[in-house]
């Protein structure tokens, strides 16, 4: 299958945890998108890395939120020290290149107890 | 601060009839739009698309209008068939925001047999 793969997707994490996201994208993708969905809410962007480079990292909070896309492997979203506003559902999109169709993967679902 | 609304959470249209999803835009700055298409569970997905120098651009069933001068913007779906249910959301970039979309909080289309 060649589309945008995300795992797990369902996380479940106590408070204080930390919570690791993976996506990889499509292949020939280069480009990876973060963005979170809370409930009854739009997608908010987070975060637009290329290979081993975070191009636009606007939407993610300074604090406790990272991501990386290594040369080798998935992109990670991580989140240290999870809240309960850290509940939503976090999607992944990638692209051929900058201004191409974005391509979402299904999503994980974060839930903190 | 919204920048992209889209003020009807839901709509529920007769099968065979015309749906039309609204969407209203703040930032002129913006000269790309797109719409998405999610049903629950899963990732969205690209619909169409149409640039800032087009008022209009058709695939099939679906057309998107684009009114700049009001900042308004709409789809079409003709005719809607009950597969078309799901989640519709608008988004907007601007070349500067590669890949930054910014999207509104959607409207739940429903197309009754």
């Amino acid at each position: 299958n060649a589309g945008v793969m995300q795992n797990p997707r369902h996380l479940v994490r106590r408070r204080g945890q930390e919570a690791r996201l993976r996506c990889s994208p499509m292949k020939g993708h280069s480009h990876v998108y973060w963005y979170r969905q809370l409930p009854e809410e739009g997608l908010k962007f987070m975060v637009y890395l290329q290979k081993e480079n975070i191009i636009d990292e606007s939407g993610m909070p300074k604090e406790r939120f990272s991501a990386e896309f290594p040369k080798e492997g998935p992109s990670i979203l991580r989140i240290q020290q999870v809240v309960r506003g850290d509940s939503a559902a976090y999607f992944c999109a990638s692209s051929q290149g900058l201004n191409e169709k974005l391509f979402f993967g299904s999503g994980t679902q974060l839930s903190v107890l | 601060d919204q920048q992209v609304k889209q003020n009807s959470p839901s709509l529920s249209v007769q099968e065979g009839r015309i749906s039309i999803l609204n969407c209203d835009y703040t930032n002129s700055m913006f000269d790309y739009f797109l719409w998405y298409k999610k049903y629950p569970a899963e990732g969205p997905t690209f619909l169409i698309s149409i640039s800032s120098i087009k008022d209009k651009n058709e695939d099939g069933r679906f057309t998107v209008f684009l009114n700049k001068s009001a900042k308004h913007l709409s789809l079409h779906i003709v005719p809607s068939q009950p597969g078309d249910s799901a989640v519709y959301f608008c988004a907007a970039s601007d070349n500067k925001s590669q890949g930054n979309l910014i999207f509104g909080k959607g409207t739940k289309l429903s197309v009754k047999p």
